[in-house]
């Protein structure tokens, strides 16, 4: 099983709700991603896990809150989001380091109104 | 800031024509990375090549690696309009290996 799943597909939401992004994996990876790309852009990294610590946080707002709650499961907890966050969000893991290749879920597409 | 820089932005090409995309690095790396993405989707890895090799095959891509000149480049060879989508290379420099950085992307498009 070579898969990265994402759930949801798709989410609209108000600037005054709360949800959440979930990405699951079952590979043994041990390093898990989120990514954030606009449109005609490249994946712009948010959060790297790695064995289930956040090590890299790449000075994202607060409003976008992860987690990681065990080794195949990685949450994006969204609050008070505004609209220039609207984009597909990403999720990819690795088994652990850089000898490895990362694989991609098919993402979330969200637009906040 | 974005690592790798790719050329061209994007290609027109027609069926059974070859596809050549560029992409230039700035620091050290351990490997490179291309990757495929259909329109709004996931991205899919296509092929990696280490720091210590030149060129690699996998079907009808071939990758070469210059850490000279920190180049690489993909070249499709035969395409087809299945092969029309957004190709990213990515590099994961030398700093632990976790942080992969995406190149700004070549929209290939192949006409049938």
């Amino acid at each position: 099983d070579t898969e990265v799943t994402q759930t949801p597909k798709h989410l609209v939401m108000g600037m005054t709700n709360k949800k959440s992004l979930k990405c699951e994996q079952h590979m043994g990876h041990r390093a898990m991603y989120w990514y954030k790309q606009k449109a005609k852009k490249p994946p712009e990294l948010m959060f790297v896990y790695s064995y289930e610590k956040l090590s890299i946080n790449e000075s994202v707002p607060s409003r976008f809150s992860p987690e990681c709650p065990n080794s195949s499961l990685l949450n994006l907890h969204l609050h008070a989001l505004q609209p220039e966050d609207s984009a597909l969000y990403l999720c990819a893991s690795k088994y652990r380091d850089f000898t490895d290749t990362q694989y991609f879920g098919p993402g979330t597409r969200l637009t906040v109104l | 800031s974005q690592q790798g820089e790719e050329d061209p932005q994007a290609l027109s090409i027609q069926e059974g024509e070859n596809a050549t995309m560029n992409c230039s690095y700035k620091t050290s790396i351990n490997n490179l990375q291309w990757y495929r993405q259909n329109s709004g989707r996931g991205l899919v890895h296509l092929i990696l090549i280490r720091s210590n090799e030149r060129e690699k095959h996998s079907g009808r891509l071939r990758v070469t690696l210059d850490t000279s000149k920190k180049s690489s480049s993909l070249l499709i060879t035969a395409s087809r309009a299945a092969d029309t989508a957004s190709y990213f290379c990515a590099t994961d420099g030398d700093t632990g290996g976790f942080k992969t950085i995406f190149g700004a992307g070549t929209r290939l498009f192949v006409k049938a």
